[in-house]
């Protein structure tokens, strides 16, 4: 009963430094997501994927980068992490609801978090 | 362009009912989600609207007016475990976007 794994759960980074979190999950989602959030900001979006081999940028996607090779995995790569960076990471994934009649409601489920810090 | 607005904080009264408010502008629309989320954990799924009216689920319910580009989340019967944030969300063709969240601090 995994649901959404993300790794690590807490990372210290030195500015520069470049950085892997991992994200799988085991529901045979099409969807998934990289959120950060930060003090009074909510949830921001980075990059989503509707499958495998698709990705797209969400709000904030600088700095970022993404691949989907298989339906399972979603990692989430940071080229040369910034102070700004700093934030908690939330993967999450759904089903994908097609009309709204079909009974999927396409709801998100959320891994339980990464916190990262950039010195 | 997408806009999500919500209260950034609410306080309420344990056994009491608070409405939390959320209005929105995006380029589509293909859902409303409402998430609960406690202080250090992750969000988790409270309710969804996608067509007008309201929808109940025990003490949550959840309202959507489509062509106002409103929602509120109703509980009722409060309790100390209901202080968390209360983030809305929208479904914006494929992809979720979040309003801020509303902290809702329940005291006795």
């Amino acid at each position: 009963n995994a649901g959404v794994t993300q790794t690590p759960k807490f990372q210290v980074l030195k500015t520069g430094q470049s950085m892997t979190l991992q994200c799988a999950q085991d529901m045979n989602h099409e969807y998934m997501s990289w959120y950060r959030q930060d003090p009074g900001m909510g949830l921001r979006l980075i990059h989503y994927s509707v499958g495998a081999g698709i990705t797209d940028q969400g709000e904030v996607p600088n700095g970022y980068n993404v691949s989907r090779s298989t339906t399972e995995d979603f990692p989430l790569r940071l080229l040369s992490a910034a102070p700004s960076q700093t934030s908690v990471y939330f993967c999450a994934s759904s089903a994908i609801a097609e009309t709204s009649r079909n009974g999927v409601t396409g709801e998100l489920f959320f891994g339980e978090g990464s916190r990262l810090t950039v010195l | 362009g997408q806009n999500i607005d919500q209260p950034t904080e609410m306080t309420a009264t344990e056994g009491a009912i608070v409405q939390i408010n959320c209005t929105y502008q995006t380029s589509g629309f293909n859902g409303l989600f409402w998430y609960q989320q406690h202080a250090g954990e992750a969000p988790t799924f409270l309710s969804y609207n996608v067509l007008d009216g309201l929808e109940e689920k025990g003490r949550f319910s959840s309202f959507l007016s489509r062509s106002k580009g409103y929602s509120y989340l109703l509980l009722k019967e409060l309790q100390m475990k209901d202080s968390a944030s209360y983030l809305c969300a929208v479904r914006d063709i494929s992809k979720l976007i979040f309003g801020a969240g509303t902290r809702l601090a329940v005291h006795p």
